[in-house]
Parts: structure tokens; sequence; C-alpha cells
């Protein structure tokens, strides 16, 4: 099973400050699988990026995720205030198929 | 538009099973999957499995492969889930996702608005 560590695990930040979120895998991420997501409280988390750099359908281009092989970032560039939340990472990358999840990095006001 | 709509929270007994529903429209169910996902409290998100919504076939998380089955109507378009042999540690929100893939466990760009299962005595 690949594991997943996000880091920091958790982010004090400002509204207008740029936010980087690190995600390191156990072993190489196949064609580079990797998902972003983001959670608030009471909601049901919110797909931002999959295949470490594509935008999903209606999300801000302040989001961007970069990475490749075992190390990945998702950037927040100019946190608004609906951007404070807990994001995760989530790999799909495996064969057979484990999905797993990181264990999440909130994004707190400072 | 997407929607997937989940059946209500649940409260049941160790040992007890459990089976939340996940009514799905707006989409080609069959050009999908159906993945759940789960949070315990104050913990992350846990992939639990998924099934297609083409063929029926399934993938488990090792760690509940024994205990859940995942299955669909195809006729309703309605994905299940049954949790057996519950314990205190499967108190959590369960989500039912749209996995974008029908072939293989991929990402989940729409999800439910969770079932909250909680066991205890």
């Amino acid at each position: 099973e690949i594991v997943l560590t996000q880091s920091p695990g958790t982010l004090y930040l400002s509204p207008g400050e740029r936010a980087t979120l690190y995600c390191r895998a156990s072993q190489t991420i196949n064609s580079n699988f990797l998902a972003w997501y983001q959670h608030k409280p009471g909601q049901a988390p919110r797909l931002l990026i999959h295949g470490a750099s594509n935008r999903a359908t209606g999300i801000p281009d302040r989001f961007s995720g970069s990475g490749s092989g075992t190390d990945f970032t998702l950037s927040i560039s100019g946190l608004e205030p609906e951007d404070f939340a807990v994001y995760y990472c989530q790999q799909y990358g495996s064969s057979p198929p484990r999905l797993t999840f990181g264990g999440g990095t909130r994004v707190e006001i400072k | 538009q997407v929607q997937l709509v989940q059946s209500g929270a649940e409260v049941k007994k160790p040992g007890a099973s459990v089976k939340v529903s996940c009514k799905a429209s707006g989409y080609a169910f069959y050009n999908y999957g159906v993945t759940w996902v789960r949070q315990a409290p104050g913990q992350g998100l846990e992939w639990v499995g998924w099934i297609s919504g083409y063929s029926g076939d399934t993938n488990y998380a090792q760690k509940f492969q024994d205990r859940v089955t995942l299955t669909t109507d195809t006729s309703t378009n309605t994905a299940y889930m049954e949790l057996r042999s519950l314990r205190s540690d499967d108190t959590a929100i369960y989500y039912c996702t749209r996995d974008y893939s029908a072939i293989y466990p991929w990402y989940f760009d729409f999800w439910g608005h969770g079932t909250l299962v909680a066991v205890s005595s």
C-alpha cells in the first residue's frame, strides 16, 4: 500500500497569502495519478486537482498542482476567506488498486 | 446536474450490519464508478471500496475486504454499501462518490452529502 504523508499538519496564513502544501508518497505513483480535495466542516469534500496538475471543472485558477514520482505540491495563490479548510491528497496509481489518502493539511487563519 | 442522494443516519449495535444507499441522477450511471469513502470522528478520509457502474466489478480496501459488500441496481441508478460485524470504530460518516472511471478506481468528482453510521451498545 502506498502511504501518503502530508506536510505541514497545519498551516497558519492570512488572506491574500500563498499556501504551499506537500504530499510525499512512500513509492512512485504511476502516471502521476494523484488528486487533491478540499474539505470544509459539515460539507462533502470537493475535488480540486486530478492527475497531479489538472484542475477540476469550476476550480479557480488560484489552485494549482505540481509534482511527479513521489513528491507533489498543491499551491493556493492569494488565499480567499473560503479557502480555509482541510486539504487531502489521494493516490490512484497503485496496482492492484489500493487507493489511499494522506492525513490532511489544515489551512487556518493566522 | 449530478446528484448523489444518500440514505439517512443509522444507529446500530456492535455485531449488527448496516446498508447505506446512494441514488445517482444527472449522468449516465454506467459510464462511471461509485467509490465509498468514510471519515471517523476527528480523523481523515479513508477509502472503503469501489464498484463499476458498468460491469459491477468491485475493488475493496484490504481492511474491509471481509466485511463489506458493494452492489448496484442499474434499474434505479442506486449504489449500496453493506458493512457487517459492526464495531464501535466503524462509527463514521460514509460518503458515496462518483468515481471518474467505470474500469478502475480513480478519483472522485462528485460526492454525496454523507451518511452518519453510529455504532453503540
